[in-house]
């Protein structure tokens, strides 16, 4: 169990490019979840995963946000036509849950994307 | 919609010191959990401690422990015997209770910086 990781750790894209982010849990986590960050702001939700399916979704997430998780792995992230608005950090984290037990969500390292 | 408040951007201790941190929320809900998390520098987040509301006791971790006040809405951190690597930004964050509709999303707060002085 390596913890939850995040690729790439940085990303500079100019205005109008499009990203994505991957995220990988910890394994055999079912719950998924993208956060994102601004300089000195608490992280704010973006959406959650349960296996492979997609939940919620935050009013935060436009329609250029796109997320997936295929096969209730790996997730991505991808911002079509970035902004200079979308510089932040972009942090994914994962946790086990079963019934109605309480989880701990695991955090990445994050995503700081820089938009020119 | 819960929120989540923390009134104090920077903090500063001495080391070997005792500091604490607060944090208000609100909600209208009677069953939830509380959280603390601790970001070191260019580092990942992590969980310090938990509080589910429905305990009165107090969550202790350690150097860590809570004040946890239902009836006010407040949740402070106390960090005892301050250390070099306690510096880092520190998160309070609620989260609604377990069930079929809640998806343990995290609400955080705005933060509180952190200093430790050797």
């Amino acid at each position: 169990d390596t913890g939850v990781s995040q690729d790439p750790r940085h990303k500079i894209t100019k205005r109008g490019q499009n990203v994505t982010f991957r995220c990988d849990p910890i394994s055999e986590h079912n719950r998924l979840y993208w956060y994102r960050q601004t300089l000195g702001q608490g992280p704010e939700f973006l959406t959650y995963f349960q296996n492979e399916a997609q939940l919620e979704k935050s009013r935060l997430l436009s329609d250029r946000f796109s997320a997936e998780r295929p096969k209730g792995s790996f997730s991505t992230l991808e911002i079509q036509r970035t902004e200079q608005g979308d510089s932040a950090m972009y942090l994914c984290a994962s946790s086990f849950r079963t019934g109605v037990s309480t989880d701990t969500q695991y955090f990445g390292p994050g995503t700081r994307l820089t938009v020119l | 919609a819960q929120t989540v408040t923390q009134s104090q951007p920077e903090m500063s201790v001495q080391e070997a010191e005792t500091v604490t941190l607060s944090c208000t929320y609100d909600t209208s809900e009677s069953d939830y959990y509380l959280f603390w998390y601790k970001q070191p520098p260019s580092r990942q987040m992590i969980l310090v401690i938990r509080q589910e509301a429905y305990k009165q006791q107090n969550a202790t971790e350690n150097r860590f422990s809570v004040n946890f006040q239902k009836a006010a809405k407040s949740f402070s951190l106390k960090i005892s015997d301050s250390q070099l690597g306690d510096a880092a930004m520190y998160f309070c964050a609620y989260r609604r209770p377990p069930g079929s509709s809640n998806t343990g999303k995290l609400i955080f707060g705005q933060g509180t910086t952190l200093q430790v002085k050797p």
